[in-house]
């Protein structure tokens, strides 16, 4: 069964500095998919950047970079030079690899309960 | 541009009065979810479309419907809300092939849901 876990609850950061935030994961599968997410106050889930199983450099997306260590199974998201505008919830999620199939979880998201970053001025 | 519209973005009802929350996709994707999200939670999935065929998570209560009529749009219906049913709605679309991939879920802004 896939999981995700994200154990910081809360982070804060000051403005301008980079914060990472902490995601590991556990699956079966060889083929598979991390992604994180940003979800502001407004409730909008935002796709931030994808790395998948196989890649064998970390993603990278503008600020926001992917330290992907298949070995101990964590997806950590690297946010460089913070910004005020940052503050939101971020989500870890998994996918499996594989056909998409009904009834089983090929395909589907598991989310990790969320890390809330504040970004101090 | 193309994106994923949920309406409306907040919604009272009744404990027990019926309520449907909508969703519409211009992205033309083959798949879309409904997911409940409470306070600081994760959002959970209810169910999903895989163009036509419905698939329902295990947990999600007989309370919770959908309908999607077609490609673009996907209704989830609660047939008698009750005070735990108050969260956030997300619908997410994506487009998955049949040979499988892993693509990236888009999001709607939710629909904030009030149980009097």
């Amino acid at each position: 069964a896939q999981k995700i876990t994200q154990t910081q609850p809360g982070m804060f950061v000051q403005e301008k500095e980079a914060v990472t935030l902490d995601c590991t994961y556990d699956t079966s599968d060889q083929s598979y998919g991390l992604f994180w997410y940003k979800q502001p106050s407004s409730g909008e889930m935002i796709f931030l950047i994808y790395q998948g199983s196989y890649d064998e450099q970390n993603a990278t997306e503008g600020r926001y970079s992917l330290n992907f260590q298949k070995a101990r199974k964590s997806a950590n998201l690297v946010i460089s030079a913070s910004q005020l505008g940052d503050s939101a919830m971020y989500f870890c999620a998994m996918r499996e690899g594989g056909p998409f199939q009904l009834n089983t979880n090929a395909g589907k998201s598991t989310f990790g309960d969320g890390t809330t970053l504040t970004v101090k001025p | 541009d193309a994106m994923v519209i949920q309406n409306p973005r907040y919604q009272v009802t009744q404990f027990g009065k019926p309520v449907t929350l909508s969703c519409s996709q211009t992205l033309n994707h083959n798949v879309m979810y409904w997911y409940q999200q409470k306070s600081s939670q994760a959002p959970k999935l209810l169910f999903h479309y895989y163009d036509k065929d419905f698939n329902n998570e295990a947990d999600t209560p007989d309370n919770f419907q959908s309908r999607r009529p077609n490609t673009s749009f996907c209704f989830l219906d609660i047939r008698s809300p009750g005070l735990g049913d108050a969260a956030m709605y997300l619908c997410a679309t994506s487009r998955e092939r049949t040979g499988g991939g892993l693509n990236e879920q888009f999001f709607g802004p939710g629909t904030r849901l009030t149980v009097l």
